[in-house]
């Protein structure tokens, strides 16, 4: 039972190069999501998947897509990377939805990304 | 909207002293309160949570307290160690979306 699991776990881009975050989960999880995470920012939300079809933007969405591929994955995608996005990315999921109470967020390694 | 609030940002104590770090939430129905642990370099994971339904919650040397009323909650850490460097990241109600920004945690030996 690996949880979690995203890659890549290191990555620099040029600016105005595009790539993809991949992420997969093996607890059969309806949510996921993709936060980043930048000194004295804390974790912030870009996108998430309350269910397998559906995808919804988060705190910081600007300059990301995603695609919720089936249950199990969940991919990040920066079309035209720039400096603003070097970053700490970090996959996550959980059982239940965004507002369910109760809901253990299980967090993937995390993928240190930067772009020059 | 909804807002969680973390005091403070930067802690640093003394080995064998206590930590406290309280988060403060807007949202009167949140009834599930978790906190994150996170060490340099590592995923969040989760450390101990606590429901409304009680007031405190303790898991050895960690403790999580609940005033409803003022609407916070907060992270009780005794006898601190070396291992317990780390940021700390409170949750309202299990909402993935809404973390407080985080407390560093330093424990000096």
């Amino acid at each position: 039972n690996a949880g979690v699991t995203q890659t890549p776990k290191f990555q620099v881009l040029k600016t105005g190069q595009s790539m993809t975050l991949q992420c997969a989960q093996d607890m059969n999880h309806n949510s996921m999501y993709w936060y980043r995470q930048d000194p004295g920012m804390g974790l912030r939300l870009i996108y998430y998947s309350a269910s397998e079809g559906t995808t919804d933007k988060g705190e910081v969405p600007n300059g990301y897509n995603v695609s919720r591929l089936n249950k199990r994955e969940f991919s990040l995608r920066l079309e035209s990377a720039a400096p603003s996005q070097t970053s700490v990315y970090f996959c996550a999921s959980s059982r239940g939805g965004l507002a369910v109470s109760g809901n253990t967020i299980y967090f993937g390694e995390g993928s240190w990304l930067t772009v020059v | 909207g909804e807002n969680v609030e973390q005091h403070p940002s930067t802690l640093s104590v003394q080995e064998g002293d206590s930590a406290v770090i309280k988060c403060t939430y807007s949202d009167s129905a949140s009834n599930y309160f978790p906190w994150y642990k996170q060490e340099l370099g590592k995923r969040p994971q989760l450390i101990i949570d606590i429901r409304s339904n009680v007031g405190e919650k303790k898991d050895q040397r960690i403790a999580v307290t609940l005033n409803k009323t003022a609407k916070h909650f907060s992270l009780h850490i005794t006898e601190t160690q070396p291992e317990d460097s780390a940021v700390y990241f409170c949750n309202q109600a299990g909402t993935a979306l809404i973390f407080g920004k985080g407390t560093t945690l330093s424990v000096s030996s």
